[in-house]
């Protein structure tokens, strides 16, 4: 099974400031035959389901605002918020979806 | 638009088994999978498995032999139900559209493992 691993488990920045939070996969979850990085971040909010906000490593889900970019490709790969909002406090996740389904544990996003 | 709502027992015993309904709206069972996800109180999401438009189904390995995922979909039904339930299977249980990524979620059901 590939192992996901999310890096900080939690933070806590200012409203306005730029965030990263990184995912690393025990295996590439790069599939050769069409250079696809079969990797999806959710945003799940305290009470609520989870959301998807970027598959395909960085294809960002209609309607989720431009501030959420996603890169990497292989077994590394980012989230960044460009300017952090009140309404972005919630837990991040990454998830696999090229071997079977596996998601990180989590990234836990606290505003100041 | 594509709803899903799961429905459960709330409370199981130890050692007994569970099922769960998730109603679906909005899209075909017969065109679409439904996946199924769990995250126990304050901790991370773990995938269990997902019928396909099909009928096929594919399960996380580690709990391959307590799960079963099946449907009706004349009804627009899936269900899941799972075998041997101990504390640990305490969790919020989910609902989502398709085999992945998951762009809509069911609003989940708890379900709680106690004597």
């Amino acid at each position: 099974n590939i192992m996901m691993t999310q890096s900080p488990s939690s933070l806590a920045v200012s409203a306005g400031e730029k965030v990263t939070m990184s995912c690393k996969s025990s295996q590439s979850v790069l599939y050769s035959s069409n250079q696809k990085n079969y990797l999806a971040w959710y945003q799940q909010k305290p009470g609520q389901s989870p959301k998807l906000l970027i598959y395909w490593a960085s294809t960002r889900e209609s309607g989720v605002p431009d501030r959420f970019t996603g890169s990497g490709s292989g077994t590394d790969f980012t989230l960044t918020i460009s300017s952090v909002q009140a309404e972005d406090l919630a837990v991040y996740y990454c998830h696999q979806y090229l071997s079977s389904r596996t998601f990180g544990g989590g990234t836990k996003l606290e505003i100041k | 638009q594509v709803q899903l709502k799961e429905s459960g027992p709330g409370l199981v015993a130890p050692s007994q088994s569970l099922s769960i309904t998730c109603t679906v709206s909005g899209f075909s069972l017969t065109d679409y999978g439904v996946s199924w996800i769990r995250q126990p109180p304050g901790k991370g999401l773990e995938w269990l498995g997902v019928i396909w438009g099909g009928g096929s189904t594919y399960y996380n390995s580690a709990l391959k032999s307590r799960l079963s995922i099946s449907k009706d979909n004349s009804k627009s039904q899936v269900f899941l139900k799972m075998n041997s339930l101990q504390t640990d299977d305490t969790a919020m249980y989910y609902c989502a559209h398709g085999a992945t990524p998951f762009a809509y979620w069911g609003q989940g059901t708890l379900v709680t493992v106690s004597a």
